[in-house]
């Protein structure tokens, strides 16, 4: 049963342009969401994170979206570059739990 | 301080024998973490510590696994009698509570040690 799900593999773009990340949650009880990227051989990276408080975060290139009557977040990186090829985890936290639930990633290729 | 490290980065293993794992955490990060992560999935939580208290567990932790934190400090997970499905990177991951938060600090990732069961 997967509580946050990350239906797309895989994400081309070009370099320049909008990238966004899609991530869907069936737990109702999660209040934290956060963003991680993660390089090959590497783990992974904190990239930005947003509360159920709020429905918008904003650092640099980096946008977190997140609409709770619909379980949904996305993630907009403008402008892309090469640089941000990863995979991409969405994750999320429910109120007094540490335990981070992942999804399976998406696959961002940032073509020059 | 070069973040959080992780010993061996790789260890093959013959099925039935025991590993262990080593993560050091950021220094002054109170709360330390273990994910395993299988091809294909995202982290999996396993457990986490905060000082050296292990204050939650996952169901994926079966009586095979077991981790301490014995100074607060760095962790060590073993795994007993190892099977081929645990052939995973096991991540460690650390943050800093400093109280009275209300939502989880983001934690930083070690690079992980890949297990492989043959």
């Amino acid at each position: 049963d997967q509580q946050v799900k990350q239906n797309s593999p895989s994400l081309s773009v070009q370099e320049g342009r909008i990238s966004i990340l899609n991530c869907d949650y069936t737990n109702s009880m999660f209040d934290y969401f956060l963003w991680y990227k993660k390089y090959p051989a590497e783990g992974p990276t904190f990239l930005i994170s947003i509360s159920s408080i709020k429905d918008k975060n904003e650092d640099g290139r980096f946008t977190v979206f997140l609409n709770k009557s619909a379980k949904h977040l996305s993630l907009h990186i403008v402008p892309s570059q090469p640089g941000d090829s990863a995979v991409y985890f969405c994750a999320a936290s429910e109120g007094g739990s540490e335990k981070l639930v992942f999804g399976k990633g998406t696959k961002l290729t940032v073509n020059p | 301080d070069t973040g959080v490290s992780q010993d061996p980065r790789h260890k093959i293993t013959k099925r039935g024998q025991n590993v262990t794992f080593r993560c050091d955490p950021i220094s002054e990060h109170n709360r330390l973490y273990w994910y395993r992560q299988t091809l294909g999935q995202g982290p999996e939580f396993l457990t986490y510590f905060q000082n050296e208290a292990q204050l939650e567990k996952s169901r994926l932790l079966s009586d095979r696994f077991s981790a301490e934190r014995p100074k607060g400090s760095f962790s060590t997970l073993e795994i007993q009698r190892t099977e081929q499905g645990d052939s995973a990177m096991y991540l460690c991951a650390s943050s800093r509570f400093m109280g009275g938060q209300p939502w989880n600090t983001e934690a930083f990732f070690g690079q992980g040690t890949r297990l492989t069961v043959v």
